[in-house]
């Protein structure tokens, strides 16, 4: 199985300031066939279920503010809110689709409001 | 805009089978990945399996003696079977829809089920 490993666990960061999740995997999810990440984002506020926010790594979802971003390649990846909204205030997960079965998350990142 | 509802049992004595039944409105149901997803309280995210668009099964191995999965075309519904459940089986379980890349794009609300005796 590919392990996906989160940091931080959690986050406190002022409104308007970046906000920066970073997620590694076990081994490269990096598809060589088709030059793809198999790496999405989520996003999950309390009583709901998650949210896709990105995939393929950098693909923003139809729909998600362009203050989400996402980047890196093989098995290093983050998630950036370059400007944090009080909406914002969520657990976001990694996850990887490279591989499977199982498809993996990682443990998630909690982002508060300082 | 695509709904996925689900409904089923929320609670299960140990030793019984959770059954789950999921189903779309307002998009296709064919051509895409079908998944469930399940989410201990307060813990993170754990596969179960999925349905490609082949309409395979996939099951994470650690559940994979106890799982099926199906789909009904013709009632756009997707199944969740997990039997001989136990206390470690509770969780708020998700359906899923998604492609390829966009795996998990389409969320059902989500189901508790509490096993307990």
């Amino acid at each position: 199985d590919i392990v996906m490993t989160q940091s931080p666990d959690s986050l406190t960061v002022s409104l308007g300031e970046r906000a920066t999740i970073n997620c590694k995997s076990s081994q490269r999810v990096l598809s060589r066939s088709n030059n793809k990440n198999y790496l999405a984002w989520y996003q999950q506020k309390p009583g709901q279920p998650p949210k896709l926010l990105i995939y393929w790594a950098s693909t923003r979802e139809f729909g998600v503010p362009d203050r989400f971003s996402g980047s890196g390649s093989g098995t290093d990846f983050t998630l950036t809110i370059s400007s944090l909204q009080a909406e914002d205030v969520a657990v976001y997960y990694c996850q990887q689709y490279y591989s499977t079965p199982p498809l993996t998350f990682g443990g998630g990142t909690k982002v508060e409001i300082k | 805009q695509v709904q996925l509802q689900q409904w089923g049992a929320g609670l299960l004595k140990p030793s019984e089978t959770l059954s789950l039944t999921c189903v779309v409105s307002g998009g296709s149901f064919s051509g895409y990945f079908w998944t469930w997803i399940r989410q201990s309280p307060g813990m993170g995210l754990e596969w179960i399996g999925e349905i490609n668009q082949s309409g395979s099964p996939n099951y994470n191995p650690s559940l994979k003696s106890r799982v099926t999965m199906s789909v009904d075309t013709s009632t756009n519904q997707l199944s969740l079977k997990l039997n001989s459940v136990t206390a470690a089986d509770t969780a708020i379980y998700y359906c899923s829809r998604g492609t390829i890349g966009a795996r998990l794009a389409d969320w059902g609300q989500g189901t508790l089920v509490t096993v307990s005796s």
